[in-house]
């Protein structure tokens, strides 16, 4: 068990609509980082949070959009889904002081279908 | 990702030794990371090593780095069928720098 929480671990829908994924990191760590991973094209950076602020963009769509809470939980929203958006959603938390090793603590995904 | 590369496929037989190898183009960061993932879960670390290391060893676990060539490799001695996973090589969070992972079939 990572410590990393994230709901829900399955979700289907369909095209066009829009779904929150959820993720509440380790105690005390204050970034979160969220991946896709689909079949063709590996594990993708999404978006980094630190301690509420967005830090870092990746291969993040315009229809996706994140944020950081004060809790440091932090939700990533994705609208007007398309086929493609299939995927599992990784959140990832690490606790970027100084002298810690950058490990990341992921946790167990959320596999959206979109049908 | 396109900042990391890795070969997509490895198999091996239960015994032998594992090599997976890759690639970096970012030289910036302080570590270099191995990742595990098994069928259905997240990644979870499997070691790293210091940017200013040659080489690290792990009970089974061999990592050489060579940053002049900008290669990195896992080395799993005697494999076990419990290794089946898929294996990443990573850099500084935050950026692409996961490759697309390495999986690697252990046959008994």
């Amino acid at each position: 068990d990572s410590g990393v929480t994230q709901t829900p671990k399955h979700l289907i829908t369909a095209t066009g609509q829009r779904v929150t994924l959820r993720c509440s990191p380790r105690s005390g760590d204050l970034s979160v980082y969220w991946y896709q991973q689909s079949l063709d094209q590996g594990l993708q950076f999404l978006i980094h949070y630190y301690n509420g602020e967005e830090r870092a963009k990746g291969n993040i769509l315009e229809r996706f959009s994140a944020q950081q809470f004060p809790d440091l939980h932090s939700e990533l929203n994705l609208s007007s889904l398309e086929l493609g958006d299939s995927a599992l959603y990784f959140c990832a938390s690490s606790v970027r002081t100084s002298g810690n090793t950058g490990e990341l603590f992921f946790g167990e995904g959320s596999r959206l279908t979109v049908l | 990702g396109e900042d990391v590369e890795q070969s997509l496929f490895l198999s091996v037989r239960e015994g032998d030794s594992s090599v997976i190898n890759c690639t970096y183009t970012d030289s910036s960061s302080t570590y270099l990371y191995w990742y595990k993932q098994e069928p259905g879960a997240g990644l979870q670390l499997l070691t790293y090593i210091f940017s200013n290391m040659d080489m690290k060893q792990d009970q089974r676990l061999t990592v050489l780095l060579n940053k002049k060539d900008k290669h990195l490799s896992l080395r799993i001695a005697d494999t076990q069928t419990g290794d089946s996973a898929i294996y990443f090589c990573a850099g500084v969070p935050g950026k692409s720098t996961f490759g697309d992972g390495t999986t690697l079939t252990v046959k008994p």
